[in-house]
């Protein structure tokens, strides 16, 4: 099983939907991460949590939010989907206590989303 | 905040050749610096990290080096094989959480 699973792998919603995309994680990390993937542009950040009571917007938040509901679990949503919100969406998680030894990021497989 | 910098035209060379990748970033050398892999449609996966006191990493076929003054840092992959293809992301930490660059894509012909 992987250790960072994300859910579902694959979506096409229509503009003006509400979407979730689902994380969880068993490598019993504190820092879970969402980030963006668009061909050419490599991966954009959109929120990032340090504990479950620790949200913080990346570079790309507008459009997105998030719910860190457990330390294993942190969610995405897209309030009403947009075309331009295609993408490969990636959840990640790293350690805190690794955080001065190299904060190493492990990524899930990715959800593909695609907005008609 | 940090900017990285890597070549984003695909390098291609000859099995057997060495592979190398650059990775510029524009301000603070960084603590450490980590080099990913990804394959089309997957997730990255950590490959190497170097600290700011490291000249030079290495692990298997790879070797990264690490530049402050340049602040550059290169990626090597010696005896290149087309196993090898993929794309290469440099990253580095910024206010605790990593930013990455947009990826190098390399192709290994046989």
């Amino acid at each position: 099983d992987a250790d960072v699973t994300q859910t579902p792998r694959n979506r096409i919603t229509k503009t003006g939907k509400r979407i979730m995309l689902e994380c969880s994680q068993t490598k019993g990390h504190d820092r879970m991460y969402w980030y963006r993937q668009d061909p050419g542009l490599g991966l954009q950040l959109i929120y990032y949590s340090f504990d479950v009571k620790d949200i913080n917007k990346g570079e790309i938040s507008d459009g997105y939010s998030v719910s860190r509901q457990a330390q294993a679990k942190f969610s995405l949503s897209l309030e009403s989907a947009i075309p331009n919100q295609t993408a490969l969406y990636f959840c990640a998680t790293s350690d805190l206590g690794q955080h001065f030894s190299g904060n190493t990021i492990y990524f899930g497989e990715g959800s593909w989303l695609t907005v008609v | 905040s940090q900017k990285i910098e890597q070549n984003s035209e695909a390098l291609n060379i000859q099995e057997g050749k060495t592979a190398t990748l650059t990775c510029n970033y524009t301000n603070y050398s960084p603590a450490y610096l980590q080099w990913y892999r990804q394959d089309p449609g997957r997730g990255p996966v950590f490959l190497l990290l170097i600290r700011e006191n490291e000249k030079e990493k290495r692990k298997e076929r790879l070797k990264v080096t690490f530049d402050t003054t340049l602040k550059q840092s290169l990626f090597h992959i010696t005896a290149s094989q087309p196993a090898d293809s993929a794309t290469y992301l440099c990253a580095l930490e910024e206010g605790g959480k990593l930013i990455f660059g947009q990826g190098t894509e390399l192709s290994v012909k046989p």
